[in-house]
């Protein structure tokens, strides 16, 4: 079965540092998300992208977030000054052309000291 | 909110017997898909069932949808301990686009006791 994958699988950083969190999304999949979830907490939604662009952004996707897709690969998210609060699990996610099963990559485990 | 509520948030039983989640939601949706989280560990895609679906059946899994009490549930039959893990559902919301954003709900922590 295909699969989403995501590196690091646990990431710790300082607050105020720079993480890019990176996703390599189903190869024929159009549409990509990245999900976070704080320990103990619900799944929620960050962003979506389709068609190298943002198609919609949660509140919680401030101007410290930002998504890119540099190559044909690769989808990555990019918190520029980390904060303790940004501690949490980070799923990358991607669906078929028209968005259907949606797969999650195994997630990335950010931890903000 | 158009997010799904699982219910029971947590259940515990015996291997062999079978357990059942509910979920429910607040707007009409396109598909609900359920997924298995494992604690600590990534979500694994489970089944999804479309608003013109009734039931579905995948191995010992099986879902209902009801949209008009806007409620699905999940039956795992003759479980394992194994099966031992979170349950999410989470619905797409029908938005009358191909966005494909996701809603989650809190929860069901199966339990299963060998």
């Amino acid at each position: 079965e295909p699969e989403v994958t995501q590196t690091p699988s646990h990431q710790v950083t300082q607050m105020g540092q720079e993480v890019i969190l990176r996703c390599v999304p189903i190869s024929n999949h159009l549409y990509f998300y990245w999900y976070r979830q704080i320990l103990g907490q619900k799944v929620e939604f960050l962003v979506s992208f389709y068609n190298n662009e943002i198609s919609e952004k949660s509140e919680i996707f401030d101007d410290q977030f930002s998504v890119e897709r540099p190559d044909g690969s690769n989808f990555t998210l990019k918190i520029r000054s980390t904060k303790l609060e940004d501690s949490a699990m980070y799923f990358c996610a991607s669906s078929d052309v028209f968005p259907d099963r949606t797969y999650f990559g195994p997630g990335t485990r950010l931890t903000v000291t | 909110s158009q997010q799904g509520e699982e219910d029971p948030q947590a259940l515990s039983i015996q291997e062999g017997e079978n357990a059942t989640m509910n979920c429910s939601y607040k707007t009409s949706i396109n598909n609900l898909q359920w997924y298995r989280q494992n604690s600590g560990r990534g979500l694994v895609h489970l089944i999804l069932i479309r608003s013109n679906e009734r039931e579905k059946h995948s191995g010992r899994l099986r879902v209902t949808l009801d949209t008009s009490k806007k409620s699905s549930s999940l039956l795992i039959t003759a479980s394992r301990a194994a099966d031992t893990a979170s349950y999410f559902c989470a619905t797409d919301g029908n938005r009358g686009s191909t966005l494909g954003r996701l809603y989650f709900g809190r929860g069901t922590q199966l339990t299963v006791w060998p």
